[in-house]
């Protein structure tokens, strides 16, 4: 079975700094390529990065690039998000999911972990 | 970066009615169109993707279709466990957008 296990999150303050940790198992993690989407409270999805199976391609949201740091750890089936500078329009939930892909092609976000929610606050 | 609108906001369908929900882009997306189920305190579920390809394990009340700039998902006889938040999402480059999300509720 596919599990993506997310660890991390909790309250900090504006400025502060926080490490999000998606940990994969059932799948052959280092195949996929792997995405950080957030939700903030009573809103809808919004994408917040993406990295590449080994990790040498790495895109950002405008909203958190120079601030949120994406990184992969394939010998530990993990994945990363360092996100540094936090303000208070960051408070969501954060998930991390898998991009499928069918015939080389993308086809959405098939797995996703359980989410772990970010609070930036005083 | 591609604006996804879905309408309505909130659809209030009884069980057993069919619910259809539109998702459009502010430009062409071929057919590289996601939809996802989200309930309560849960992560969303992939049901649809290519626009009209159920994902593994959806049942067949669930379609899609469309191309280009609109598409719809259609729940042809919705059951309790239907009710949820849905949305879109385009995957027609490497900067994924979804739409704000439609909440179908019990009417």
């Amino acid at each position: 079975e596919v599990q993506l296990v997310q660890s991390g999150g909790g309250l900090v303050q504006p400025g502060g700094s926080l490490r999000l940790s998606c940990g994969g198992s059932g799948f052959t993690f280092s195949s996929f390529e792997m995405n950080w989407v957030r939700q903030a409270p009573g809103k809808g999805l919004e994408w917040v990065s993406y990295i590449s199976s080994t990790g040498s391609i790495i895109y950002y949201a405008d909203s958190v690039k120079g601030r949120f740091t994406t990184s992969r750890d394939n010998a530990k089936n993990s994945l990363f998000l360092q996100m540094n500078s936090l303000r208070a329009e960051d408070t969501a939930v954060y998930y991390c999911a898998r991009e499928a892909r069918m015939f080389g092609g993308v086809i959405g976000l098939d797995n996703w972990g359980q989410g772990t929610l970010v609070t930036v606050s005083s | 970066e591609i604006v996804m609108t879905q309408s309505p906001a909130t659809l209030s369908v009884s069980p057993g009615e069919r619910a259809t929900l539109s998702c459009r882009a502010s430009q062409s997306v071929g057919s590289n169109l996601a939809w996802y189920q989200q309930k309560p305190g849960q992560a969303p579920r992939l049901l649809i993707y290519g626009a009209s390809t159920r994902a593994t394990g959806i049942p067949a009340r669930f379609s899609g279709s469309g191309s280009g700039t609109e598409f719809t998902l259609t729940i042809s006889s919705l059951q309790s466990k239907d009710f949820a938040v849905y949305h879109c999402q385009q995957y027609n480059n490497w900067l994924l957008t979804f739409g704000g999300g439609t909440k179908v509720e019990i009417k």
